[in-house]
């Protein structure tokens, strides 16, 4: 399976951007790379996926590099309530194994007032 | 509209013992997961059910843990002799689907299990 690398943890204050990165070198031509997100004591939630071009929705953007060898998770303007363990995932899309979620350490990140 | 739901949200259980972990999916699901979750880790997979069939076991750690859909819909998670190191956060998550690789999966609050 295809890893995933991303820092341990993270800083930013409220209302400033976040830019969270996530290496995946090992990446195959049918992978998704897919975020999810853990709050404190809930179980993770959806935020985005992508698979070539760069995508947005309400929560964040996702930037996808040319390569597809790494992307970047872009909350825009951070709030307290975006403090909590961001996982950069890749799902095959053809594969059975991609049915389920393989999570790595994911990135903490603290949100500063 | 109502989300993925499990109970106990907590359970303590004497070494030994035998637990039984509830998810009721979001209605019109097909797909189930449960992961676990060691305290300080990201979840790990334990298994995967398409209607009432389980379709992939592979993460199940030991012959101790089983688990079962039987109408396509509520599953349980049985650990049978629960040991200390069971210790952790059971999540369940559901999908419309399942295949894909695109499907979003939505996740309960999980149970968290403390053997003691």
């Amino acid at each position: 399976d295809a890893k995933t690398t991303q820092p341990n943890s993270m800083e930013s204050n409220e209302e400033e951007p976040v830019h969270l990165p996530c290496n995946h070198s090992t990446i195959s031509g049918t992978d998704y790379i897919h975020w999810y997100r853990q709050l404190p004591s809930q179980g993770p939630e959806y935020v985005i996926h992508g698979l070539t071009s760069n995508v947005n929705n309400r929560m964040a953007s996702l930037a996808i590099a040319e390569d597809r060898k790494s992307s970047t998770l872009i909350l825009h303007r951070a709030t307290l309530r975006d403090a909590a363990v961001y996982y950069c995932i890749l799902r095959d899309r053809v594969k059975a194994a991609g049915n389920k979620l393989t999570f790595g350490g994911g990135t903490r990140v603290l949100v500063k007032p | 509209g109502a989300g993925v739901s499990q109970s106990p949200r907590y359970k303590v259980a004497k070494r030994g013992q035998d637990v039984a972990l509830r998810c009721d999916p979001i209605s019109g699901h097909v797909s189930l997961f449960w992961y676990q979750q060691a305290l300080g880790q990201g979840p790990e997979f334990l298994t995967y059910f398409q209607n009432e069939a389980q379709l992939d076991k592979s993460g199940l750690p030991s012959d101790r843990f089983f688990a079962e859909r039987p109408e396509g819909s509520v599953s349980t998670l049985k650990i049978q002799r629960t040991q200390q190191e069971d210790s952790a956060v059971y999540l369940c998550a559901s999908s419309l689907v399942g295949q894909g690789g695109r499907d979003t999966q939505y996740f309960g609050p999980g149970t968290r299990l403390t053997v003691l």
